[in-house]
């Protein structure tokens, strides 16, 4: 029973470039979240998602910033004209439903380093 | 909003002892769930311990235990008999009730020495 599946582990990209990084949730999950995790701080949300739909995306930066979840395959965060800024490590995490009967499982999170 | 604070960026104790990390939160809700989540330098994301508001009696798990004070908003984790597989980051976090986002401590870095 695989846990949360992230890829790539270490991500490197020039200024400029899009970075991508994907997320399988655990069998079963359809409720998916992002958090970003800047060095030595903590998790902070970005965005949640559930099949096709985003639910809130109240932490995603407004602009550069997109994620999706489609019916079949990875939920996607994609990252556009990266920045140093963007420098951080990218959790998924998933869950079954909302709410604390259903906790959330991390994957072990996608390093980007933006050169 | 909800906030949560983590007071000490980092501790070292020696192996067998005990340690306790600090958290205070917060919130203007009555219902809400606190958690402990310990990071090893895997980056791994492990749920450590959890505690409903609403109960009164503090969560345990084998060595570890909470100190939930409610009144006064903190939420502090014990660590009993320190193993040196405890080294990690430990990061207190918060929960609504019903809501979605859980918010995080910016986190204690614990070292436990030989």
């Amino acid at each position: 029973n695989a846990g949360v599946m992230q890829n790539p582990r270490h991500l490197v990209r020039r200024r400029g470039q899009e970075a991508r990084l994907r997320c399988s949730p655990m069998k079963g999950h359809s409720h998916v979240y992002w958090y970003r995790q800047l060095p030595e701080e903590g998790l902070k949300f970005m965005v949640y998602l559930q099949k096709e739909n985003i639910i809130d995306e109240s932490g995603m930066p407004k602009e550069r910033f997109s994620a999706e979840f489609p019916k079949e395959g990875p939920s996607i965060l994609r990252i556009q004209q990266v920045v140093r800024g963007d420098s951080a490590a990218y959790f998924c995490a998933s869950s079954s439903g909302t709410g604390v009967n259903s906790p959330l499982h991390f994957g072990n999170g996608t390093r980007l380093t933006v050169t | 909003a909800q906030t949560v604070t983590q007071s000490q960026p980092e501790m070292s104790v020696q192996e067998a002892e005990t340690v306790t990390l600090s958290c205070t939160y917060d919130t203007s809700e009555s219902n809400y769930y606190l958690f402990w989540y310990k990071q090893p330098p895997s980056r791994q994301m492990i749920l450590v311990i959890r505690q409903e508001a609403y109960k009164q009696q503090n969560a345990t798990e084998n060595r570890f235990s909470v100190n939930f004070q409610k009144a006064a908003k903190s939420f502090s984790l014990k660590i009993s008999d320190s193993q040196l597989g405890d080294t990690a980051m430990y990061f207190c976090a918060f929960i609504k009730n019903r809501d979605d986002k859980i918010i995080f401590g910016k986190g204690t870095r614990l070292h436990i020495l030989p």
